[in-house]
């Protein structure tokens, strides 16, 4: 267990679907990352949130969408996907500006849409 | 943005060997992080590298900052030491931008 907690561990979707990831981090960490990893690409950050708000949005697609309630978690809302959004999704934490001490990962959602 | 290289993008060990892993970017950084990620997608966070040599056991790692690279090492290699090996370095925001990583088999 390294201190950030992701569930499910495992999501199959239909594209009509409505489902949501979640991720807790028990670090104190102060800012909280979604990242994406499909199969041949390296890892694409999605979103950043710091401090509870979100301070960064990749030019990701409105299907997907985070939420941060406070800072011990984030979630990623999900609707109406598409086969290619089929991928890792990583949750990571860090603490204080530059992120001093670097990140900590969760252990990923591994999500397959059908 | 920053841009990050790894090589080699993939490594056959046998079991017992030894091995450097580098990492190339294209602007000074602050931050530079070393994972392992295993089988099941997990990222391990093995070095937070921003200058110099840190040893954790059978690995190593030094960064050099003002030559923009970075080394791991892996010695005596244990077949759980396969997986893929990412370096990552922080951009601006605490952007954390990744390499396309090295893949790693250790045979027994």
């Amino acid at each position: 267990e390294t201190g950030v907690t992701q569930t499910p561990r495992h999501l199959v979707m239909g594209m009509t679907n409505k489902k949501s990831l979640k991720c807790e981090q028990h670090l104190g960490h102060n800012a909280m990352y979604w990242y994406k990893q499909s199969a041949k690409k390296p890892l694409e950050l999605m979103f950043v949130y710091s401090l509870e708000e979100r301070v960064e949005n990749n030019s990701v697609p409105s299907r997907f969408s985070p939420e941060c309630p406070n800072s011990s978690h984030l979630f990623l809302h999900l609707h109406t996907l598409q086969p290619e959004d089929s991928a890792l999704y990583l949750c990571a934490s860090s603490q204080g500006e530059g992120a001093v001490g670097g990140y900590t990962f969760g252990s990923g959602t591994r999500l397959t849409v059908v | 943005g920053i841009q990050v290289e790894q090589s080699p993008p993939d490594l056959i060990l046998q079991e017992g060997a030894n091995s450097t892993l580098r990492c190339n970017f294209s602007d000074s950084v602050n931050n530079l992080q070393w994972f392992h990620q295993n089988p099941w997608g997990q990222l391990i966070n093995l070095f937070y590298i921003p200058s110099g040599t840190k040893q954790n056991g059978r690995l190593s790692a030094t960064t050099v900052a003002t030559e923009r690279y970075s080394l791991l090492y892996i010695s005596s290699s244990q077949t759980t030491d396969s997986g893929v090996y990412f370096c990552a370095v922080m951009e601006y925001g605490n952007k954390l931008v990744f390499g396309a990583g090295t893949i790693l088999r250790v045979k027994s």
